[in-house]
């Protein structure tokens, strides 16, 4: 079956522009979860959903990060007026509703701010 | 908070001999601990778990891990290495209890095996 997909899987911005990534999660996945991960390291948590519910946004480094998920399975991140530590690459993630089950990881966005 | 580390940047070993890659946890409680693997250009993907219950694990291709409550780790084993394990592992807790939602990983261990 169809896994996670993120589009686009690359993107370039200038500084100071706005970026949409977007997810498609797992049909039928409840949670879904997105995570920045920089050059050398490992995934940190931004963002987490359950349905369309935002239970967690805890990890946000700014109030230019906002991420939703209106109807329960697409999830968009948006980050507004890009600088250029936000270069990284963002990483979706879904899973049943279960806490102690395994996330399902889509192959990232890499972002690049110029 | 809870952190996750992983001592080691690369584990180096040679086909057929064993290899273990470290982990170590600091969550509050009982936690839940994940290993993930990450061949390039490609997502993570899902190797093991301990949620509860035996503290040996087993999971996808012949991999497996302890989980040591004294020592706070959660190493990742296999047997037998294969040249097709090279790959960047990830071992990553969640706090079941006060945030479920949010995994920590740790910044992540280069496996080489050689032939």
């Amino acid at each position: 079956g169809a896994g996670v997909s993120q589009s686009p899987r690359y993107k370039v911005a200038k500084r100071g522009q706005d970026v949409a990534l977007r997810c498609d999660p797992i049909s039928g996945h409840v949670s879904l979860f997105w995570y920045q991960q920089a050059l050398g390291q490992g995934p940190e948590f931004l963002t987490y959903f359950q349905n369309e519910a935002q239970l967690d946004k805890s990890g946000l480094p700014s109030d230019r990060f906002f991420a939703e998920r209106p109807e329960g399975s697409v999830s968009t991140l948006k980050i507004q007026r890009t600088q250029q530590e936000d270069s990284a690459v963002y990483l979706c993630a879904s899973s049943t509703s279960s806490s102690y089950n395994e996330q399902f990881f889509g192959p990232g966005t890499r972002l690049t701010v110029l | 908070a809870q952190s996750v580390a992983q001592p080691e940047d690369q584990v180096n070993v040679a086909e057929g001999n064993p290899l273990t890659v470290k982990c170590t946890y600091s969550v509050s409680g009982n936690p839940y601990l994940f290993w993930y693997v990450q061949y390039p250009n490609r997502g993570l993907q899902f190797l093991l778990k301990y949620i509860t219950g035996d503290n040996l694990v087993k999971g996808s291709y012949g991999f497996e891990a302890e989980f040591n409550k004294s020592q706070t780790s959660f190493h990742l084993k296999k047997p037998s290495a294969l040249v097709s394990d090279s790959a960047l592992y990830f071992c990553a807790g969640r706090d079941p209890y006060t945030n479920a939602g949010k995994s920590t990983f740790g910044d992540g261990t280069t496996l080489t095996v050689k032939p």
